[in-house]
């Protein structure tokens, strides 16, 4: 079946724009997170959703960045205001419940120029 | 919080050799133990995880790690490589008693195979 899909695949941007990140997890997984990769942190935790429950957003860097999914499927993830310390590459997860196994997406490289 | 090391940034090694990329995280009552691969320009695979029970887990593409409780560590293994296997590895933990079971990973291992 379909694994989980990100778009667009590269995004360039200038700094001070907005920009969005668009994840279509593996259909009927309840669970999704967003990861970022960067030179400088390695692999973080962003944004977790599990179903209607309130998200986990301990991993959000700064109000700049949110995150929504709708209809417990599709998510999206927005920087406002990107500064160039934002480029790295967006990965979205999915799981059929929290706990199991994790199905990564080929991310998204987005570069803030 | 949960962190997890890995101590080499790039192992380099002979096509058909053995290999070990080492992984230590740290302590805690109860652990799930992952080891992921990224080729390039793409995702992360899982190769395996540990959830409990034997300490010894089979991947796929014949690698396997070894879970150590005593020495915190979970060590992956391939007795013979191949030059597909060439690839970035991330070692990643995640407690179970966090509701979210959020990936924690470590900072990733180069392994490059020479022929």
């Amino acid at each position: 079946g379909a694994g989980v899909s990100q778009s667009p695949s590269n995004k360039v941007t200038e700094k001070g724009k907005d920009v969005e990140l668009r994840c279509d997890p593996i259909s009927g997984h309840t669970a999704l997170y967003w990861y970022r990769q960067s030179l400088g942190q390695g692999l973080e935790f962003l944004i977790y959703f599990q179903g209607n429950s309130a998200p986990d957003k301990s991993g959000l860097p700064s109000d700049r960045f949110s995150a929504e999914r709708t209809g417990g499927s599709v998510s999206t993830l927005t920087i406002q205001r990107t500064q160039q310390e934002d480029s790295a590459v967006y990965l979205c997860a999915s799981s059929s419940l929290a706990g199991s196994t994790q199905y990564f997406g080929p991310g998204t490289r987005l570069t803030v120029l | 919080a949960q962190s997890v090391t890995q101590l080499d940034s790039q192992v380099p090694v002979f096509e058909e050799a053995p290999v070990e990329l080492r992984c230590n995280y740290s302590s805690s009552v109860s652990v799930y133990l992952f080891w992921y691969v990224q080729y390039p320009n793409q995702g992360l695979q899982l190769l395996l995880k540990y959830l409990s029970g034997s300490t010894l887990v089979k991947g796929i593409n014949g690698f396997e790690a070894e879970f150590n409780k005593s020495q915190t560590s979970f060590h992956l293994r391939k007795p013979s490589v191949h030059i597909s296997d060439t690839a970035e590895y991330f070692c990643a933990v995640s407690d179970p008693m966090d509701s979210s079971y959020k990936l924690i990973f470590g900072s990733g291992t180069r392994l490059l195979v020479r022929p």
